[in-house]
């Protein structure tokens, strides 16, 4: 796609419930990365992809965050038994070259009640 | 950790002025990347400048400017003829090359173009 796309938009649960963020990135960029961010603060990483493999997910806040690209294109965050301390928004950025800047998506905000 | 540290929470600037966001870094790595980021309202990031630390001149893009001090570790944004469009969050951002693909970003600075 012409951007790095982001679904859904805003989304609303209970605490404890599962929740999927989806992106995809612009067409081939290798590099992924995901990114929350918490009114008033700059983005945290979580986790970045170079091609289908987690290259570094020490940014993950605790087990109940996961995320995979299993083709090496579309990326899901998956958050179990959600909290609201989760609520934030989810950034998803793309990257070309190993050195390249972010191209950022529109961010997931997610609100847990 | 590499830490970016933005001390200005919030700048404003009348229409057509010039304003200076102020960013410092710290790290022991030689080579790195700096950026500056503008987040809108609608909460895509888009970058505005990056600056290579082995460069020494200053990076430039139109009307935004950059004064890259290595030695004193900061990376500041000057924008000249402020436009309306310009007000935004802007957010600095450092990836250096010896610690893996991580960008660290600054806390941010909501810039108000005063009309």
């Amino acid at each position: 796609g012409a951007g790095v796309s982001q679904t859904p938009s805003n989304k609303v649960t209970e605490k404890g419930k599962y929740v999927e963020l989806r992106c995809d990135p612009i067409s081939g960029h290798t590099a992924l990365y995901w990114y929350r961010q918490s009114l008033g603060q700059g983005p945290e990483f979580l986790i970045y992809f170079q091609g289908t493999g987690a290259a570094d997910d020490s940014g993950l806040p605790n087990d109940r965050f996961f995320a995979v690209r299993p083709e090496g294109s579309v990326s899901t965050l998956k958050i179990q038994r959600t909290e609201r301390g989760d609520s934030a928004v989810y950034l998803c950025a793309s990257s070309l070259f190993f050195t390249g800047e972010l191209f950022f998506g529109e961010g997931s905000r997610l609100t847990v009640l | 950790a590499q830490t970016v540290t933005q001390s200005q929470p919030e700048m404003s600037v009348q229409e057509a002025e010039t304003v200076t966001l102020s960013c410092t870094y710290d790290t022991s790595e030689s080579d790195y990347y700096l950026f500056w980021y503008k987040q809108p309202p609608s909460r895509q990031m888009i970058l505005v400048i990056r600056q290579e630390a082995y460069k020494q001149q200053n990076a430039t893009e139109n009307r935004f400017s950059v004064n890259f001090q290595k030695a004193a570790k900061s990376f500041s944004l000057k924008i000249s003829d402020s436009q309306l469009g310009d007000a935004a969050m802007y957010f600095c951002a450092y990836r250096g090359s010896n610690t893996g693909n991580q960008f660290y970003f600054g806390t941010g600075t909501s810039l108000t173009v005063i009309p």
